[in-house]
C-alpha cells in the first residue's frame, strides 16, 4: 500500500521558469509533510515542510501547497535554477509513536540553462 | 559537527556472507533509523530506534538486524546476504521535537552477487 505517491518519475523545465512537482498521499493521519533534494550519491536534504493544519509554507523560491481536501500537495520553485535538478522526494510525517517517514518515489527534476 | 556518518560509501558481498554497516550521530539525537532505497523507488524503514537499548522493526525488517548500545550508533547488521539486498542504505537522526526533520547520511551502495 503506497500510501505517498509520485506519480511523475520527471520533469523538465527551462531555466527562470516555474518548476511544480506533485504528491498524492492516501493516509489521513500524517501531521506534517516534508519535501527532500537529492543530489546523486548523496543522502536526502530536507528542503521544506508544512504541518497539516496549514495550507502553504513559504521559504525563498520554494513553497508547498497543502490541499486536504484532495489529499495533494505540491512544492513550487520560481524561478528554477540548474543548481535545483536533483531528485525530488515527498515525506508525511507523524508527531507520535516512532516518527518515522513515509516516502513517495520521487520526481526527477531537470532544470535547463 | 559531522552530523550523520556511514560506513562504508561501498560494498560488494557474495551470497551468503554477512556484514556491519555503520551509523553514528553527533548531534545527541534519540530518534535513528535505517532505510533502504531501491531504483526508482521511495525510501522504506527498515529498522528503527527511539533511544539506546531500544530498538523496533520497520517495513522490511527481513534480512537485518540491529542494534542500540549507544545514544550515538546504530549499526545494521546483514546476515546470509541475497541479491534482493542489493540496495542503498540510508541511516538518518532526529531530535525529539514535534515536526524536528531527519538528517540523512551519505548512505552505502551495497551489491550482493
Amino acid at each position: 500500500d503506497q500510501q505517498v505517491k509520485q506519480n511523475s518519475p520527471s520533469l523538465s523545465v527551462q531555466e527562470g521558469r516555474i518548476s511544480i512537482l506533485n504528491c498524492d498521499y492516501t493516509n489521513s493521519m500524517f501531521d506534517y509533510f516534508l519535501w527532500y533534494k537529492k543530489y546523486p550519491a548523496e543522502g536526502p536534504t530536507f528542503l521544506i515542510s508544512i504541518s497539516s493544519i496549514k495550507d502553504k509554507n513559504e521559504d525563498g523560491r520554494f513553497t508547498v501547497f497543502l490541499n486536504k481536501s484532495a489529499k495533494h500537495l505540491s512544492l513550487h520553485i520560481v524561478p528554477s535554477q540548474p543548481g535545483d535538478s536533483a531528485v525530488y522526494f515527498c515525506a508525511g510525517g507523524k508527531d507520535t509513536g516512532r516518527r518515522a517517514l513515509t516516502f513517495g518515489s520521487g520526481t526527477r527534476l531537470q532544470v535547463q540553462p | 559537527n559531522a552530523g550523520v556518518t556511514q560506513t562504508p560509501k561501498f560494498r560488494i558481498l557474495k551470497i551468503g556472507q554477512s556484514m556491519t554497516l555503520q551509523c553514528a550521530q553527533d548531534m545527541n539525537h534519540n530518534y535513528m533509523y535505517w532505510y533502504r532505497q531501491d531504483p526508482g523507488m521511495g525510501l522504506k524503514l527498515i529498522y528503527y530506534s527511539v533511544g539506546a537499548g531500544i530498538t523496533d522493526k520497520g517495513e522490511v525488517p527481513n534480512g537485518y538486524n540491529v542494534s542500540r548500545s549507544t545514544t550515538e550508533d546504530f549499526p545494521l547488521r546483514l546476515e546470509l546476504a541475497a541479491p534482493s539486498q542489493t540496495s542503498v542504505y540510508f541511516c538518518a537522526s532526529r531530535g525529539t521535537g514535534g515536526a524536528d526533520t531527519q538528517y540523512f547520511g551519505p548512505g552505502t551502495r551495497l551489491t550482493v552477487l
